[in-house]
């Protein structure tokens, strides 16, 4: 039973565009959802958070978008740099129980 | 700060024998989780620890696999006798806290994991 689902397994984006990073949830109860960023031979290294009582963060050039209706997030990243190739993942929990996580995206920008 | 420590990093096995691996969480982190990886999924919880003890260990295949947290501090995540398919990443991790406590929203830093093959 997949929890979270990550639909778009590759993407890839130009060098200066936008990165739209998408992840979909079942469970109405998950309230606080992460976005995780991985290299290959590394550990997942958190990227950025958000609580369902919002709707948008930003930190930086990333920027993670709640749809709680739509039980849906994004993740947005601007202006896209060959750095941020790596694979994503968006994890989801409803407070004090464990994180569920999507299989993840790879991301490729491309110079 | 200094990050998840594990070790070690890769090793190989025959399925039926046995691995242990272990795991450093960052200092003054109360919760410790060893996570499976398999390949082309994402990281699956096996347990969970708060201080030295467990909080939740309800997908942990308890007949072969075990853990330990000494002390509240490091942990050992135990395989025996391993079968073909734990061939996987596994994920040590750690955060602040968990469990509607002040830092129940928190998350969680990992380390890179160790990489198991059974052959």
């Amino acid at each position: 039973d997949q929890q979270v689902k990550q639909n778009s397994p590759s993407l890839s984006v130009q060098e200066g565009r936008i990165s739209i990073l998408n992840c979909d949830y079942t469970n109405s109860m998950f309230d606080y959802f992460l976005w995780y960023k991985k290299y290959p031979a590394e550990g997942p290294t958190f990227l950025i958070s958000i609580s369902s009582i919002k709707d948008k963060n930003e930190d930086g050039r990333f920027t993670v978008f709640l749809n709680k209706s739509a039980k849906h997030l994004s993740l947005h990243i601007v202006p896209s740099q060959p750095g941020d190739s790596a694979v994503y993942f968006c994890a989801a929990s409803a407070t004090g129980n464990q994180f569920y996580f999507g299989t993840g995206t790879s991301l490729t920008v491309i110079p | 700060e200094a990050g998840v420590a594990q070790s070690p990093r890769y090793k190989i096995i025959e399925k039926r024998q046995s691995v242990a691996f272990w795991c450093n969480p960052i200092s003054g982190h109360a919760t410790l989780y060893w996570y499976q990886q398999i390949l082309g999924q994402g990281p699956k919880l096996l347990i969970q620890f708060q201080n030295n003890g467990v909080v939740d260990d309800s997908q942990l295949p308890k007949d072969r696999f075990s853990a330990e947290r000494l002390k509240g501090v490091d942990s050992t995540l135990k395989i025996q006798p391993a079968k073909l398919e734990d061939s996987a990443v596994y994920l040590c991790a750690s955060s602040l806290g968990s469990g509607g406590d002040a830092y129940s929203n928190q998350p969680q830093h990992f380390g890179d994991g160790t990489r198991l093959s059974i052959l």
